[in-house]
C-alpha cells in the first residue's frame, strides 16, 4: 500500500528541473507532497484532489492522474533552498484515512 | 514553528525499558497522527486518533501503544524496547479527522536511541 516514489535521488545543477513521481498500485483519493530538510520535520508543499488537478506552489507544481494513479512534482529553475528530501504521501479510495508515505527522493542542488 | 510541540526532543533508553513520548497538536487541531522515521525507511505510518478516538491504523507493533487525551494531546508508549526501535518519532496533526482536506503539520520529533 505504501506509494512507490522514483527516482531515489536527484543531484541537479542550479537552475536546472527535476521531475519526481508518486505512483499506487491502489485507487488514490489524494497526493501529499512533503519536503523535508535534513534534521528536521517535514513541511508540506500540496495537496492533490481531483483526477488531473495540477497545483503550483512558488516554482513548484504537481499533477495527479487519478486515472494511472499517479502523481508528479515538477521542480523548475531548482534553488539551492531546495535541496531536501520529498516525500508524497497518498490516501487510497475506501481507506481509512489514514496517509501513506514514500520512502522519499533525495534532491540535492548543487551551486 | 508548525505549532505542534513533542516532547522529549531526545531519549536514550536501555533494550527492554519503555518509554513515553507526548505530542500537542496545533491549537484547533482534532487529529493526531504518529510516524516512525528509521534510516532509509521513509515516514512510517504507526496510528492516527481524532477527538480522543482511533481513527486508523497501521504497522503499529504490539509493543506499542497510544491514547489520545481529552485536551487532545497524545501519547506514544513503547514498551520491550529493542534496539531496531531506535528511529525518530514524529507526530503530526490536522483539523479533520481524515488527511485529505487538510496538510499534515509535524512536529519536529522525539529521537529515540535504544542501547
Amino acid at each position: 500500500q505504501q506509494p512507490v516514489q522514483s527516482p531515489q535521488a536527484v543531484i541537479l545543477r542550479e537552475g536546472e528541473d527535476a521531475v519526481i513521481n508518486c505512483s499506487s498500485s491502489k485507487a488514490l483519493y489524494s497526493v501529499h507532497w512533503y519536503r523535508q530538510k535534513h534534521g528536521e520535520a517535514p513541511v508540506f508543499l500540496m495537496i492533490l484532489l481531483k483526477g488531473g488537478e495540477q497545483k503550483g506552489h512558488e516554482k513548484i507544481s504537481a499533477s495527479f492522474n487519478e486515472k494511472k494513479q499517479q502523481s508528479s512534482l515538477y521542480l523548475t529553475a531548482s534553488q539551492l533552498s531546495y535541496s531536501g528530501t520529498y516525500f508524497c504521501g497518498t490516501e487510497t479510495r475506501g481507506g481509512s484515512e489514514k496517509l501513506v508515505f514514500g520512502k522519499g527522493t533525495k534532491l540535492t542542488v548543487n551551486p | 514553528d508548525s505549532g505542534v510541540t513533542q516532547t522529549p526532543k531526545h531519549l536514550i533508553t536501555a533494550t527492554g525499558q519503555r518509554v513515553t513520548l507526548r505530542c500537542s497538536p496545533r491549537s484547533g487541531d482534532l487529529s493526531v497522527y504518529w510516524y516512525q522515521q528509521s534510516l532509509d525507511q521513509g515516514l512510517q505510518f504507526l496510528i492516527q486518533y481524532y477527538n480522543g478516538e482511533e481513527r486508523a491504523k497501521g504497522n503499529i507493533l504490539e509493543r506499542f501503544s497510544a491514547q489520545q487525551f481529552p485536551d487532545l494531546h497524545s501519547e506514544l508508549n513503547l514498551s520491550s524496547l529493542e534496539l531496531g526501535d531506535s528511529a525518530l518519532y514524529f507526530c503530526a496533526s490536522s483539523p479533520f479527522p481524515g488527511g485529505t482536506n487538510s496538510p499534515l503539520h509535524f512536529g519536529n520529533g522525539t529521537r529515540l536511541t535504544v542501547t
